[in-house]
């Protein structure tokens, strides 16, 4: 079975610097890659995926990922949070086109002043 | 469009009720997907109905029971509600041949 590894549970950032949110996931003969944000009281939204082609992936709201096959690890990046980015996010992988989502722990995101 | 709703989005209960939340997917969505969230344990898969089957089902009890209408609408069951199944539920619908899923707002369950 597929599973999804956030080491970190929270980081607090300065706004205007830049954040990683790290993500590894279990290895799979093909596997879909998502990040997800949830803001406090609301469902989730899609950041940003990748199925194939391209490793760096660029989403919404200035976001991108790298996809590394090796490393297994899909980790996210902004090169400057502003306090709007405080939120949770999610990284989620599946291996079959919409089924068998498996979702990490989580990362809080605080976002500073 | 419009989005993936929930109803209710706030619901009391006491221990030993039963609770039968709603999802409405997005229309033309075929696939409803379930997941309790809670602070400890994260996201967690409940099952998932596709054209009114179920496809794929999680880890949990007997007591957690779902359904899917013609019209794509779902329904979740939690019979004998436990102090341990306060959580965000949230439902999720994906259209055909799409590799995301599109989340509602959930519903809170409280138990006492």
């Amino acid at each position: 079975a597929q599973s999804v590894t956030q080491l970190d549970s929270q980081v607090p950032v300065f706004e205007e610097a830049p954040v990683e949110l790290r993500c590894n996931y279990s290895s799979s003969v093909s596997v879909y890659l998502f990040w997800y944000v949830q803001y406090p009281n609301q469902g989730l939204q899609l950041l940003l995926k990748y199925l194939s082609g391209s490793t760096l992936v660029k989403g919404i709201n200035g976001f991108e990922a790298e996809f590394n096959k090796s490393q297994t690890s899909f980790h996210l990046r902004k090169p400057s949070v502003h306090i709007s980015d405080t939120a949770e996010y999610f990284c989620a992988v599946s291996d079959r086109p919409g089924q068998n989502f498996v979702f990490g722990p989580g990362t809080r995101l605080s976002v500073l002043p | 469009k419009a989005g993936v709703t929930q109803t209710p989005r706030y619901l009391i209960k006491t221990r030993g009720q039963q609770v039968t939340l709603s999802c409405s997917p997005i229309s033309g969505h075929r696939s409803v997907s379930w997941y309790q969230q809670t602070p400890g344990q994260g996201l967690q898969f409940l099952f998932e109905y596709f054209s009114e089957t179920q496809r794929n089902k999680g880890n949990f009890p007997g007591r957690f029971s779902g359904r899917q209408f013609s019209n794509s609408r779902s329904e979740m069951n939690v019979s004998t509600l436990e102090l341990g199944d306060s959580a965000l539920y949230l439902c999720a619908s994906s259209p055909p041949g799409v590799d995301e899923q599109f989340f509602g707002p959930g519903t809170r369950l409280t138990v006492l």
